[in-house]
């Protein structure tokens, strides 16, 4: 079965703290994505990745950075948390082909105090 | 102009009801639609999605695109307590990706 994992559940850290956060991927994928989700905002795009070390800005990448060293796993960074980073962070992949369906992880909850 | 509207609302509905889910999108640049359903504390999971106009139909689901009005919906017949969950609509652009909009939060009251 197709599985998207994310590190943590739930996640709360101090303002000016640098966080990571985890994705892993068991289906070979090419492509990762990193979105966040909050009430009223739907999900905005933060950065992706069409490939090993390859990284592209979403529609928000401020304040965030990516790392992608190897193809199963793709790390979302706050250099420096801040609290309107407090938001539901949504990891994805899909496989490199057109029109290909987008796999969720379970969301991680992030709340920067 | 968000580029995919959604009435957030929460919508209540009796088990049983037929459920109309709707969105509207501002782009005619797409190349397909999707429905992804979220239930609480969950990532969003692929429920359907359509290439063209017209109706596609998976059970008790029914996709509908109206290119010519820019109108997505998603029919539900015989609602389930199960069914209730936040529906997100997406539409693909150009460039490939997902625009997502704010989603639909359901209850189906038993």
């Amino acid at each position: 079965d197709v599985k998207v994992t994310q590190s943590s559940r739930y996640l709360v850290k101090r303002t000016g703290e640098k966080v990571f956060l985890e994705c892993v991927q068991d289906m070979d994928h090419e492509n990762m994505f990193w979105y966040r989700q909050d009430p009223g905002l739907g999900l905005r795009l933060i950065y992706f990745s069409y490939d090993v070390k390859m990284k592209e800005k979403g529609d928000i990448p401020e304040g965030y950075s990516v790392s992608r060293e190897k193809k199963e796993r793709f790390s979302l960074i706050l250099e420096s948390a801040s609290t309107n980073q407090t938001s539901m962070y949504l990891c994805a992949s899909r496989s490199g082909g057109t029109n290909e369906k987008l796999f969720f992880g379970s969301g991680t909850q992030l709340s920067v105090l | 102009q968000k580029e995919v509207e959604q009435d957030p609302g929460p919508l209540s509905v009796p088990e049983g009801a037929i459920v109309s889910l709707n969105c509207t999108y501002s782009n005619s640049a797409f190349q397909y639609f999707m429905w992804y359903r979220q239930y609480s504390r969950k990532g969003p999971e692929l429920l359907m999605y359509t290439y063209s106009s017209g109706n596609k139909e998976d059970g008790r689901f029914t996709a509908q695109v109206d290119k010519s009005s820019k109108y997505i919906s998603l029919f539900i017949r015989d609602s389930q307590p199960s069914d209730s969950a936040t529906y997100l609509c997406a539409r693909s652009n150009a460039g490939n990706m997902l625009t997502f909009g704010g989603g639909t939060r359901l209850m189906v009251k038993p």
